[in-house]
């Protein structure tokens, strides 16, 4: 088992709308619903933010969402604050009762 | 409110056995829920352990399994983490988090604040 592929890093300017990728297989990703992605600030914990591939769990705000499309899910971070700066991992299923994770992707709000 | 500590050793030196707990307030274990171990070494990301519900039923990575094991004590609301014959390449931030694997849901939530393992001579 991989790692999911995430790019390393996105940027956006405060206000502005953000999406990062994280690529797996028909084995994870392409072949359970079971996407979730997490924020961490440096220092910190992760933090669930999505999961379900779109649900958001309760006192997530609105401007995160995710999606998917084939092996490919999203998470987008619309009007971008400068709190929203911070890694983000995703997680899927990946059968046999195993998780894999992304590499996570450094997001700049510049 | 759902809170986990983990704690253990810092520093373990090169094919030493390392143990961890991960202790659990707001919650008894026995309620429900899988507990999952994760690890994050120093400017990486992360990797799924395994994780185990309090009937003792356990899933590991497959790319550990033969290191390691995860066991819970539901009295005492813990879990445990032990990873035998550790490198280098084991030194990680090491966390526990309440893991819900359902068809309504798989995610881990919340996370304890992790502790650091550095394996080193």
């Amino acid at each position: 088992q991989s790692a999911l592929t995430q790019p390393r890093s996105v940027s956006a300017s405060p206000g502005q709308s953000v999406t990062m990728s994280c690529t797996g297989s028909s084995s994870d990703v392409g072949g359970h619903n079971h996407v979730s992605w997490y924020q961490q600030h440096p220092g910190k914990a992760p933090k669930l933010i999505i999961y379900g591939v779109s649900q958001r769990p309760s006192g997530v705000p609105d401007h995160f969402s995710g999606s998917k499309s084939g092996d490919t899910a999203s998470l987008t971070i619309s009007g971008l604050q400068a709190e929203d700066e911070a890694d983000y991992y995703c997680c899927s299923y990946a059968g046999s009762y195993t998780w894999l994770f992304g590499g996570g992707t450094k997001l700049t709000v510049l | 409110q759902v809170q986990l500590q983990e704690s253990g050793p810092r520093l373990v030196k090169p094919s030493e056995t390392v143990s961890l707990t991960c202790a659990v307030s707001g919650y008894s274990i026995s309620s429900g829920y899988y507990w999952g171990w994760i690890r994050q070494p120093p400017g990486k990301g992360l990797e799924w352990i395994g994780a185990i519900h309090h009937s003792g039923n356990t899933f590991y990575n497959p790319s550990l399994k033969s290191r390691v094991s995860i066991s819970v004590a539901p009295s005492k609301n813990l879990l445990s983490l032990t990873l035998n014959s550790v490198t280098a390449a084991d030194t990680a931030v090491y966390y526990c988090a309440r893991q819900a694997i359902a068809a309504t849901g798989n995610w881990f939530d919340p996370w304890g604040q992790g502790t650091l393992v550095t394996v080193s001579s």
